[in-house]
């Protein structure tokens, strides 16, 4: 089992709302990532979480906060996006020592 | 930085026709993945190389890693309306480090 689970998969906010992103998988993976991706682009890292410790964020403003409550569990809330934040949203893990890294489905965020 | 430069960016054909994506960089990688993606859907893992000049095959899909692990490619044979998606490929590193992205290409197969 390769699965990567988001929800909500698709999300309506206006710029003064609050919302979150949730991210779930159970092979074990250790290490969690969130991705940004807009039309036609290929995905852009946002940050990376190993052993639920933050270790990476690309410079990501901070309307954008990253949690990760357990190894399980990866969540991104929102607070006070722009318009120009509607994209894609991916969440990808990776086991320890694997190469590969496994993606969810997606959270198709618009912001109004 | 390392970079992956994936070509051709768009492409368009007939139904049967075959087809090969290339990913070429300066830099070398641990491992190399190639994912396809539909507009709206999370990229789905179509294979994972990771010793230089490996071959791998999936039905009508060829993936081969070059030697040097610098580069990639991904022959399509005979390909069919269901292949149309965007195709990407991703270099690995050891560690947690994160993928290096090429920048997709775009295949539109016609029947």
């Amino acid at each position: 089992d390769t699965e990567v689970t988001q929800t909500p998969k698709h999300l309506v906010m206006g710029m003064t709302n609050k919302k979150s992103l949730k991210c779930e998988q159970h092979m074990g993976h250790r290490a969690m990532y969130w991705y940004k991706q807009k039309a036609k682009k290929p995905p852009e890292l946002m940050f990376v979480y190993s052993y639920e410790k933050l270790s990476i964020n690309e410079s990501v403003p901070s309307r954008f906060s990253p949690e990760c409550p357990n190894s399980s569990l990866l969540n991104l809330h929102l607070h006070a996006l722009q318009p120009e934040d509607s994209a894609l949203y991916l969440c990808a893990s990776r086991k320890e020592g694997g190469n590969t890294i496994y993606f969810g489905e997606g959270s198709w965020l618009t912001v109004v | 930085t390392q970079l992956l430069e994936q070509s051709p960016q768009f492409l368009s054909i007939q139904e049967g026709e075959n087809l090969t994506v290339y990913c070429n960089s300066s830099s070398v990688f641990s491992s190399l993945q190639w994912y396809r993606q539909e507009p709206g859907e999370g990229p789905v893992l179509l294979v994972t190389v990771v010793t230089g000049g490996e071959v791998k095959k999936l039905k009508r899909l060829t993936f081969q890693f070059g030697d040097a692990r610098k580069d990639s490619s991904l022959h399509i044979t005979a390909a069919q309306p269901g292949d149309t998606g965007l195709y990407l490929c991703a270099g690995g590193n050891s560690g947690n480090t994160p993928l290096v992205f090429g920048k997709g290409t775009r295949l539109s197969v016609i029947a």
